[in-house]
């Protein structure tokens, strides 16, 4: 089947404009999960959603990034006031149930390309 | 908090085995992940370990101890497309079971 899918692909947008990312996770997985990609840096946890419970948003570095998920299934990442240190590649991740001591690999999707100037 | 420290690059020769090293301070986790990522692509799952010792894949194996906080990464028969970067990740304990914290990845080169 498909997997997880992102767009767009790109985005270049300009400093203090909002931005919204999508995510379309593999069907049936219950646990979503963002993460950021700056240049040379490795994977940075943003926010993840597990079925209804409330999300983990511990990782979301201000108040200017916000996430969705609806229905259980797609997602959206929203920047308000972009920056130029929100220039990265922005990763979405899928999983099965993400409860208890379960080792279900996250499957990625190819990311978007966000580019403040 | 959690730190990951992986090497920034590696150089390797086609048909040789390197081992990539990563190691982390924690206060807990639940179990190590191996990722690779191409070059602009997403990353792929490699391994899990929970448990100290050796995990077998193919070409590929982890190992895991929990008591020298240290784990590797060994790739066998090296081939040119196995140029990439290796993502050491320590997923989440407690209430965050499933939050992966990564390191900044090794970025691996295959030479003929």
């Amino acid at each position: 089947g498909a997997g997880v899918s992102q767009s767009p692909s790109n985005k270049v947008t300009e400093k203090g404009k909002d931005v919204e990312l999508r995510c379309d996770p593999i069907s049936g997985h219950t646990a979503l999960y963002w993460y950021r990609q700056s240049l040379g840096q490795g994977l940075e946890f943003l926010i993840y959603f597990q079925g209804n419970s409330a999300p983990d948003k511990s990782g979301l570095p201000s108040d200017r990034f916000s996430a969705e998920r609806t229905g259980g299934s797609v997602s959206t990442l929203t920047i308000q006031r972009t920056q130029q240190e929100d220039s990265a590649v922005y990763l979405c991740a899928s999983s099965l149930d993400a409860s208890g001591s379960s080792s279900y690999e996250q499957y990625f999707g190819p990311g978007t390309r966000l580019t403040v100037t | 908090g959690q730190n990951i420290d992986q090497p920034t690059e590696m150089t390797a020769t086609e048909g040789a085995i390197v081992q990539i090293n990563c190691t982390y301070q924690t206060s807990g986790f639940n179990g190590l992940f191996w990722y690779q990522q191409h070059a602009g692509e997403a990353p792929t799952f490699l391994s899990y370990n929970v448990l100290d010792g050796l995990e077998e894949k193919g070409r590929f194996s982890s190992f895991l101890s929990r008591s020298k906080g240290y784990s590797y990464l060994l790739l066998k028969e090296l081939q040119m497309k196995d140029s990439a970067s290796y993502l050491c990740a320590l997923r989440g304990y407690g209430g965050a079971t499933n939050k992966l914290i990564f390191g900044t990845g090794t970025l691996l080169a295959v030479q003929p």
